[in-house]
């Protein structure tokens, strides 16, 4: 099984419709990562958390909101959609002490 | 100046060559470095992590120069399978923040 597992895979949406996107881990890790990745560019964080108690913004949160309900889940939020938000987005996860970051399958996301 | 900086590719590369990457980085206090592969359409897996004394894994090989803020990725006795874009990620120790290059595309050819 999956250590990181990204629902839904794919979904396509309308503008303006709220959506949520989730993620789960088995690592145990304590950070959880949200980022969006488009053609051409770098991956790009959205949001982040390092224990449950503790959300941060990344460079591209405006339109996002995110909720860690546990410490292995996070799930990302967008309040209401629009098409630049087309994008596929991953969630990672990395523990304490290791800076590598493992990622989840990826969620495709088209907002029409 | 981007942060992190790598060739776009792609490196067209026959079945059995020795192919090599570099990936620049701006911020001289940056304390990670990892090397990431990524198929189409699919996460970033991690390939090897890279250390200051230099590290290898089979055909893969990872270095880092500190002087002129580069790391490299050897590949030996390139594969089909090793078609792949090629990721550099760097961290700042003590932050939250990996800095994604936008990867080097790698075809070999057959």
């Amino acid at each position: 099984d999956a250590d990181v597992t990204q629902t839904p895979r794919n979904r396509i949406t309308k503008t303006g419709k709220r959506i949520m996107l989730e993620c789960s881990q088995t690592k145990g890790h304590d950070r959880m990562y949200w980022y969006r990745q488009d053609p051409g560019l770098g991956l790009r964080l959205i949001y982040y958390s390092f224990d449950v108690k503790d959300i941060n913004k990344g460079e591209i949160s405006d339109g996002y909101s995110v909720s860690r309900q546990a410490q292995a889940k996070f799930s990302l939020s967008l309040e209401s959609a629009i098409p630049n938000q087309t994008a596929l987005y991953f969630c990672a996860t990395s523990g304490r002490e290791l800076q590598e970051q493992y990622f989840g399958p990826g969620t495709r996301l088209t907002v029409t | 100046r981007k942060e992190v900086e790598q060739d776009p590719g792609p490196f067209n590369v026959p079945e059995g060559a020795t192919v090599a990457f570099n990936c620049t980085y701006s911020n001289s206090a940056s304390q990670s470095f990892f090397w990431y592969r990524q198929d189409c359409r699919k996460e970033p897996k991690l390939l090897m992590s890279v250390y200051s004394s230099g590290n290898e894994d089979g055909r893969f090989t990872a270095q880092l120069n500190r002087a002129s803020q580069y790391i490299s990725l050897l590949i030996r006795d390139s594969k089909l399978s090793d078609s792949a874009t090629y990721l550099c990620v760097v961290n700042k120790a003590g932050t939250y923040k990996y800095i994604f290059g936008t990867g080097t595309r790698l075809k070999v050819l057959a």
